[in-house]
């Protein structure tokens, strides 16, 4: 069984102050890894889709890295926002195109 | 207007009654999918489609019946309705990138 683990859980964050979380992955077999941004009472919305070992996004104030070797991917926002609260969610996609969800990052800024 | 919705966005029925949730996407996309969230889970997958008349299980499938007629229709039908399927439902299409957009939800209380 395929599992996806981030980490921390929650995230109490300073405006202004800059943060970073987690997933892990199983590091054989990869195919992508997804990051999405999940506001309270709206869907998930796509950030980056990663492929290759040592990839790096951007959008904005977010980044975020892939390590395919070692099975994780970070996920950066430099000067949290009040807007940037959200959960974050990653998923590995795997051989069936199926992609296999974290349980998120909740991220909440402190004003 | 253009993009993903589902229907009805919230739903009270009782245990036993069949119940369907309706997604409507107007890109054409061919994969389409149905998640569950539920606290302290990620989002699940129910089933998923490839193509019209194209369906396959996900990760919980149990309870759950879905078609595709047509590619821009998937509903899923709950055919006897149990508390344990009380949740949010997402339904979700997926672009030729692997990106997924999301619909903005269903939730279904069973009483």
């Amino acid at each position: 069984i395929l599992n996806v683990e981030q980490s921390p859980q929650s995230l109490h964050v300073q405006e202004g102050d800059s943060t970073n979380f987690t997933c892990s992955f199983p590091s054989s077999n990869f195919y992508a890894l997804h990051w999405y941004r999940w506001e309270t009472a709206k869907s998930p919305e796509a950030l980056f889709v990663m492929t290759l070992n040592g990839d790096e996004k951007k959008k904005g104030r977010i980044s975020a890295t892939l390590n395919t070797k070692e099975g994780y991917s970070y996920l950066y926002i430099k000067g949290s926002q009040p807007e940037d609260s959200a959960t974050y969610l990653c998923a590995f996609r795997d051989s069936n195109y199926q992609l296999i969800w974290g349980a998120g990052t909740k991220l909440i800024i402190k004003p | 207007d253009a993009g993903i919705t589902q229907s009805p966005r919230y739903k009270i029925t009782e245990t036993g009654r069949q119940v369907t949730l309706m997604c409507h996407q107007t890109w054409s996309h061919s994969y389409m999918f149905w998640y569950r969230q539920d606290l302290g889970h990620g989002l699940r997958l129910i089933y998923y489609s490839a193509a019209a008349d194209i369906t396959d299980k996900g990760e919980v499938p149990d309870g759950y019946v879905v078609s595709r007629s047509k590619t821009e229709n998937f509903p899923l039908t709950l055919e006897s309705a149990t508390r344990s399927q009380t949740s949010v439902y997402f339904c979700a299409s997926r672009d030729p990138g692997e990106t997924q957009y999301f619909g903005p939800g269903t939730r279904l209380l069973v009483l």
